[in-house]
């Protein structure tokens, strides 16, 4: 399978504890994207990279939230003492370039307790 | 913000064209229209996108309106499979200048396909 994955699909978590999540960009697409999403919504945007430059992260949602991408392939995210409001899929897209369509991971879901 | 107006839920026969309406009165004149799909429990699918001409693909139909006020994405045989929330999103082309690039999606169409 060629498209992009995203690991772990589930999380469950206890409130202030770390998680992260990673995703794995389809091959040679130089643009990664994180969204959350939750229940009813469509998703919300958070970040995006091009290669290893992150380009926007005013939209993260605090600074717990924190994103990389260290050799511009795959590419974590990391929130730092999750609460309960942190319940969400966390989607991961990637795309050929700016303005390119986006092709997206099947996300994780995380619980958090 | 999403700059684009979907009912919120459809029905349509299995077998029928499904037309989902999208309004997007706003757009400007380098913004394209883009209709994504979602399936339960999986992430966004690409459809189709436009800019002014009508569009087609093996999956849809995108027509949009001479003032590119509005939209409709067509389905032409709806199958069961094709039930799930239908976003149609505005977004910068590749003459709009620089930007976070991300797609802004809305609360889109629930379209449920019958039997």
């Amino acid at each position: 399978d060629t498209g992009v994955s995203q690991n772990p699909r589930h999380k469950i978590t206890k409130r202030g504890q770390n998680v992260t999540f990673r995703c794995d960009p389809i091959s040679e697409h130089n643009r990664l994207y994180w969204y959350r999403q939750t229940l009813g919504q469509g998703p919300e945007f958070l970040t995006y990279f091009q290669n290893e430059a992150q380009l926007e992260k005013s939209r993260l949602l605090s600074d717990r939230f924190s994103a990389e991408r260290p050799k511009g392939s795959f590419s974590t995210l990391e929130i730092q003492r999750t609460e309960q409001g942190d319940s969400a899929m966390y989607l991961c897209a990637s795309s050929t370039g700016q303005w390119e369509k986006l092709f997206f991971g099947s996300g994780t879901q995380l619980s958090v307790l | 913000d999403a700059k684009t107006t979907q009912p919120p839920s459809m029905d349509c026969a299995e077998g029928r064209a499904a037309n989902l309406p999208c309004n997007h009165s706003t757009i400007s004149g380098n913004e394209y229209v883009y209709w994504y799909r979602q399936i339960h429990s999986q992430g966004p699918q690409y459809i189709i996108h436009g800019l002014k001409n009508n569009e087609t693909n093996e999956m849809a139909s995108l027509i949009i309106t001479e003032d590119r006020k509005s939209s409709t994405l067509i389905l032409p045989h709806a199958t069961l499979r094709d039930t799930a929330v239908y976003y149609c999103i505005v977004r910068g082309g590749l003459y709009s200048g620089g930007g976070a690039d991300g797609l802004t999606f809305g609360k889109g169409t629930h379209l449920i396909i019958q039997p």
